[in-house]
């Protein structure tokens, strides 16, 4: 079965530091990952996505993750935070089976502090 | 342009009562879903479908019902048989070409039971 575990409920950050919100995965065969950001009572926002290829994805506003099959892990990561990073940030997998179903993690609270 | 429309995005109801939650898509996707969101336990697949007339359960199907009669239609009800319907609903389309495309959120439907 498919899951996703993010291990962190929260992570704090100084503004101009660099973030990294961390997620690990299960799944059979070679996964699809992806992560999503919300913005409170707001829906998700669609960040980055690694298919296949290159271990290190590039996404929008500056994000990007690093996938590491080894070690089943897809950290999202960017170089300097901003206050308005701070929301919460879900990872996702699904497999590449043809199935429909993306699974996500319980979400982590980014919070950026000025 | 092209989006997910979720309305009501606040919604009460008393206990007993059945609602309807509507997502509507312009983006000419195939596949549609609901997922439901708690505090603290990221999203959870309620219904799911890949083409129109079709649709499967997800994790938590019990107490809800859905139909898909239009390509860009996909309604959610909750039902009186759902125990504890209070939460945040998201509807959510993607393209059906393999499966290495993202999800496509609307904004989201508060459903709060009195």
């Amino acid at each position: 079965a498919q899951s996703v575990a993010q291990p962190e409920d929260q992570v704090n950050v100084a503004e101009g530091n660099p973030l990294t919100v961390k997620c690990t995965y299960s799944v059979s065969g070679n996964p699809y990952l992806f992560w999503y950001v919300q913005y409170p009572n707001r829906g998700l926002q669609f960040l980055l996505k690694y298919i296949t290829g290159d271990n290190l994805v590039k996404g929008s506003y500056g994000f990007e993750a690093e996938f590491n099959k080894s070690q089943t892990s897809f950290h999202l990561k960017k170089p300097s935070a901003l206050v308005s990073d701070s929301a919460l940030y879900f990872c996702a997998v699904r497999d590449n089976t043809g199935g429909f179903k993306t699974i996500f993690g319980a979400g982590t609270r980014l919070f950026v502090k000025a | 342009d092209g989006g997910i429309t979720q309305s009501p995005k606040y919604l009460f109801r008393k206990e007993g009562q059945n609602v309807t939650l509507s997502c509507e898509q312009n983006l000419n996707h195939d596949a549609m879903y609901w997922y439901r969101q708690d505090p603290g336990q990221g999203l959870r697949l309620i219904y799911y479908s890949q083409i129109v007339n079709d649709f499967q359960k997800g994790d938590i199907a019990e107490g809800y019902s859905v139909s898909r009669e239009k390509k860009e239609s996909f309604p959610l009800t909750v039902t009186s048989a759902q125990k504890n319907p209070t939460a945040f609903y998201l509807c959510a389309s993607r393209t059906s070409g393999g499966s290495t495309g993202e999800l496509f959120f609307g904004e989201g439907s508060r459903l709060t039971v009195l």
